[in-house]
């Protein structure tokens, strides 16, 4: 109930592609769902969140699709750069109450010039 | 600037000692978080704190203690009932009604 299972553990594009990250939970009652880059030896920083009511958001070139009714959302990154080459965690939570991240385990990506 | 500084970077122990880590943040947030990171395992949370003088045990709290005295710093000990310490260890905080968390740059502690 409190997993979030990430999926691709790995991923390598070529520079401008569209790599895309899938993450699935089985708690209903989360209601937020931030993205964290991590570059190597550095501490994660927020790349873009979302909410349970609404489908779709977009900041620059990252793109949260979320699917309600099947408990999942993806991260598109849209004309990849070999900068994006980090590893990405997706995230639950639940904003009232602990305010607690529940995890995925990560997607290491790798973009070629 | 606002942040929140983690020290040392790199932390070397023998096994059988006790260690504090450090994690001081001027972002004036409530909440703050211990997370400890392995290959291919993520995050997982060992010790939160939603305000001063309180704080509760993570999923992986065994062999570690924690201490909320002020607002801004949030110390972790990695005791010697810690069976593999050997991680990179983050500290997180967050405003209390707000859902990011904002992370340190990380200490990574080896034991010899």
């Amino acid at each position: 109930q409190q997993q979030v299972k990430q999926s691709p553990q790995s991923l390598i594009v070529q520079k401008g592609g569209i790599p895309i990250i899938n993450c699935a939970y089985e708690n209903t009652a989360f209601d937020y769902f931030p993205w964290y880059q991590q570059f190597p030896g550095k501490g994660p920083a927020l790349l873009i969140a979302i909410r349970p009511d609404v489908s779709e958001k977009k900041e620059g070139r990252f793109t949260i699709s979320f699917n309600k009714s099947a408990k999942q959302f993806s991260l598109h990154i849209m004309d990849s750069q070999p900068g994006d080459s980090a590893t990405y965690f997706c995230a639950a939570s639940l904003l009232q109450g602990t305010y607690k991240y529940i995890f995925g385990t990560g997607t290491r990506l790798k973009v070629l010039a | 600037d606002g942040g929140i500084t983690q020290s040392p970077k790199y932390l070397f122990r023998k096994e059988g000692q006790n260690v504090t880590l450090s994690c001081e943040q001027n972002l004036n947030h409530d909440a703050m978080y211990w997370y400890r990171q392995d290959p291919g395992q993520g995050l997982r949370l060992i010790y939160y704190s939603q305000i001063v003088n309180d704080f509760q045990k993570g999923d992986i709290a065994e062999g570690y203690s924690v201490s909320r005295e002020k607002k801004e710093s949030f110390p972790l000990t990695v005791t010697s009932a810690q069976k593999n310490p050997t991680a990179f260890y983050l500290c997180a905080s967050s405003i209390r009604q707000a859902g990011e968390q904002f992370f340190g740059p990380g200490t990574r502690l080896t034991v010899l």
